[in-house]
């Protein structure tokens, strides 16, 4: 099974400031055919299902605001919110869809500080 | 749009058995691996079974291996898990979930209680 390991597993950043999330996994997640790697960024609110974020490592949801973006290369992944704001306050997970099983980071808690 | 809507959860004795499906909308169905996640109280998401396009192959998480299956009809585009010897620790909410267009989908979930 691919690990990820996701870091920190929490942080609390000032409103406006930068937050940064990492991702590592375990073995490549890097689709050959299309050149593309089978990495997913989700949002959580209590009492919510996951929302997703980002997927293909870099590729934003519809919908989803720009100060969010993620990138990364081999197996290490970053999603960061550019100007933190009272909305992001969530639980974010890293998911790879490379292989079955899926699996998820666990989790890092984002508050405002 | 890809729309997945999971039913079927609820209260249960331990070593009850429940059924969940995952009707579902938008996307070539019979053509994707489809899975099954779940998340206990408080907790991170944990993958539980997955079934591949025809039905005709299965994988289970070890907690849940013996206990459930995964299936699916692919002429009603729905997902099922039929949950049998339920324990406390299966106390979760259950989502279905699919990777169609090289990106995830999920459904709202659905809410599997296990108690006396």
């Amino acid at each position: 099974d691919i690990v990820m390991t996701q870091s920190p597993d929490s942080l609390a950043v000032s409103l406006g400031e930068r937050a940064t999330i990492n991702c590592k996994s375990s073995q490549t997640i890097l689709t050959t055919s299309n050149n593309k790697k089978s990495l997913a960024w989700y949002q959580q609110k209590p009492g919510q299902p996951p929302k997703l974020l980002m997927y293909s490592a870099s590729t934003r949801e519809s919908g989803v605001p720009d100060r969010f973006s993620g990138s990364g290369s081999g197996t290490d992944f970053t999603l960061t919110i550019s100007s933190l704001q009272t909305e992001d306050v969530a639980v974010y997970y890293c998911q790879q869809y490379y292989s079955a099983p899926l699996t998820f980071g666990g989790g890092t808690k984002v508050e405002i500080k | 749009e890809v729309q997945l809507v999971e039913s079927g959860g609820g209260l249960v004795q331990p070593g009850g058995s429940l059924r969940l499906s995952c009707a579902t909308s938008g996307f070539s169905f019979s053509s994707y691996w489809m899975h099954w996640v779940r998340q206990a109280p408080g907790k991170g998401l944990v993958w539980v079974s997955c079934v591949n396009s025809d039905g005709s192959a299965t994988k289970y998480a070890d907690s849940v291996k013996g206990r459930f299956t995964i299936s699916r009809d692919n002429a009603k585009n729905t997902l099922y898990l039929q949950m049998n010897s339920l324990r406390a620790e299966d106390t979760a909410v259950y989502y279905c979930t699919v990777v169609g267009s090289g990106k995830p989908g999920w459904g709202q979930g659905t809410l599997v209680t296990v108690s006396s």
